[in-house]
């Protein structure tokens, strides 16, 4: 069974903070996604990344995948108390697949 | 362009009921899915679809039935609904390598 581990579970930040949170595996993914959740609301996708060692920017948030196509990280930067939720991040299973697995999620708290 | 809308938003059943999760999308997606959450587990994928006639199971299949009679419509059935079944169900639609859409979920209490 592939597992996506994600770290830290909690984290409780001040605002202007900067934070990174893990997605990691022992698998290789053909792609990697990262979302964000809202109490009461399904995920929102953030960004697709497809290539190991990509680099992509979405504001304050910058996402990386690992050159071995195994991990992933987001990094904010200056976290503002709008960011807080549940971050998750899916990859998919294999090249030319729709399915995707989830991580167990990153619960943030950006304090005012 | 309502996105992908899930109905009902909430439910509670007892247990050994069956009932239907309603789920349609409106962007012309090729692939469905359905997902449960559960606290400490992230999203776990139960059943999916890559066209209209065309189902395979997920991670945890077990309880629950799809079918995909057309592109826009997929519904889960559960059979025989037990507690375990306890949780918050997600659908989703994406076109392939695309980001998943999601409805907003329906809250299933199983008693």
């Amino acid at each position: 069974t592939q597992l996506l581990e994600q770290s830290p579970q909690f984290l409780s930040i001040q605002e202007g903070e900067n934070l990174t949170v893990y997605c990691n595996s022992s698998s290789v993914f053909s792609s990697l996604q990262w979302y964000r959740q809202e109490p009461g609301e399904g995920p929102v996708l953030l960004v697709t990344v497809v290539t190991g060692g990509e680099v992509k920017k979405l504001k304050r948030l910058t996402f990386q995948f690992g050159d071995a196509r195994k991990d992933s990280s987001l990094h904010i930067t200056a976290a503002q108390p709008g960011d807080t939720g549940l971050y998750l991040c899916a990859g998919a299973t294999a090249s030319g697949t729709y399915k995707y697995i989830f991580g167990t999620g990153t619960r943030l708290k950006v304090l005012a | 362009n309502a996105g992908v809308t899930q109905t009902p938003k909430f439910q509670v059943l007892k247990t050994g009921q069956s009932m239907t999760l309603q789920c349609a999308q409106d962007m012309n997606h090729e692939y469905m899915s359905w997902y449960r959450q559960d606290p400490g587990m992230g999203l776990r994928l139960i059943h999916y679809s890559v066209g209209a006639g065309i189902t395979d199971q997920g991670e945890v299949p077990n309880g629950y039935n799809v079918s995909r009679s057309t592109t826009e419509d997929f519904p889960l059935r559960l059979l025989s609904a037990a507690p375990s079944q306890t949780s918050v169900y997600f659908c989703a639609s994406s076109q392939f390598r695309g980001g998943h859409h999601f409805g907003n979920g329906t809250r299933l209490t199983v008693t």
